[in-house]
């Protein structure tokens, strides 16, 4: 069935450092992918999506390019800051009718000033 | 539009009891998803409706658990009766459906069963 497996955590970083938090995923066909995050005390809201390969999803300065070739869709930012404090969860969902997400296990990101 | 709206924000109960949490989704969306959030086994989805019409089930725990839809605007996730391990925070979402489009998320009840 389809997975996504994420980064284990958690991350700590300082004011404007650089972040990459690996995706990968297993899938049939050729699903979309997304990024949410979770801000303390909030539900999920999408923070970017890919939907075919090579798109690449940006918001917020953050930014994640859908791999084909490597299964993959990892996301950077090049300058975090302390309100990026959050878990970030990435997701696939098929492109054949099926409305179901499935969800990594998330990342927690915490930035220091 | 005020977005997803869930109730109670938080909830404290004794086990055996019987729970209900409410959802409330955004206008026009046709698709609701009702998920359990734990450290221990993440994000799980439970069940979803497609035009207030249950689609998939798989994810409830047991018979415990039921979920409804009476309208496109209300659903409804009850335990019954409760248990300590029930305890989590339960997400209602909410989307268009078509491709692409992007599940809206509640703020979640947060249910402690003692």
């Amino acid at each position: 069935g389809d997975s996504v497996t994420q980064m284990e955590g958690p991350v700590t970083l300082s004011e404007e450092a650089f972040l990459t938090i690996n995706c990968t995923y297993t899938a049939t066909g050729y699903p979309s992918l997304f990024w949410y995050v979770q801000y303390p005390g909030e539900g999920l809201q999408l923070l970017l999506k890919a939907t075919k390969a090579d798109d690449k999803g940006s918001n917020k300065g953050f930014e994640a390019t859908y791999r084909k070739e490597t299964t993959s869709f990892h996301l950077e930012k090049g300058s975090v800051q302390v309100s990026d404090s959050a878990v970030y969860f990435c997701a696939l969902k098929p492109n054949f009718g099926n409305e179901k997400l499935t969800f990594g296990t998330g990342t927690r990101l915490t930035i220091i000033p | 539009d005020a977005g997803v709206i869930q109730s109670p924000r938080h909830e404290v109960t004794e086990m055996g009891q019987e729970v209900t949490l409410r959802c409330k989704p955004i206008s026009g969306h046709d698709y609701l998803f009702w998920y359990r959030q734990t450290m221990m086994r993440g994000l799980e989805l439970l069940i979803y409706f497609n035009n207030n019409v249950p689609i998939d089930d798989s994810g409830m725990p047991e018979d415990r658990f039921s979920a409804k839809m009476p309208n496109a605007s209300f659903s409804t996730l009850k335990i019954q009766p409760s248990e300590p391990r029930d305890s989590a925070v339960y997400f209602c979402a909410s989307s268009l459906g078509l491709q692409y489009n992007e599940q809206f998320f509640g703020p979640g009840t947060r249910l402690t069963v003692l």
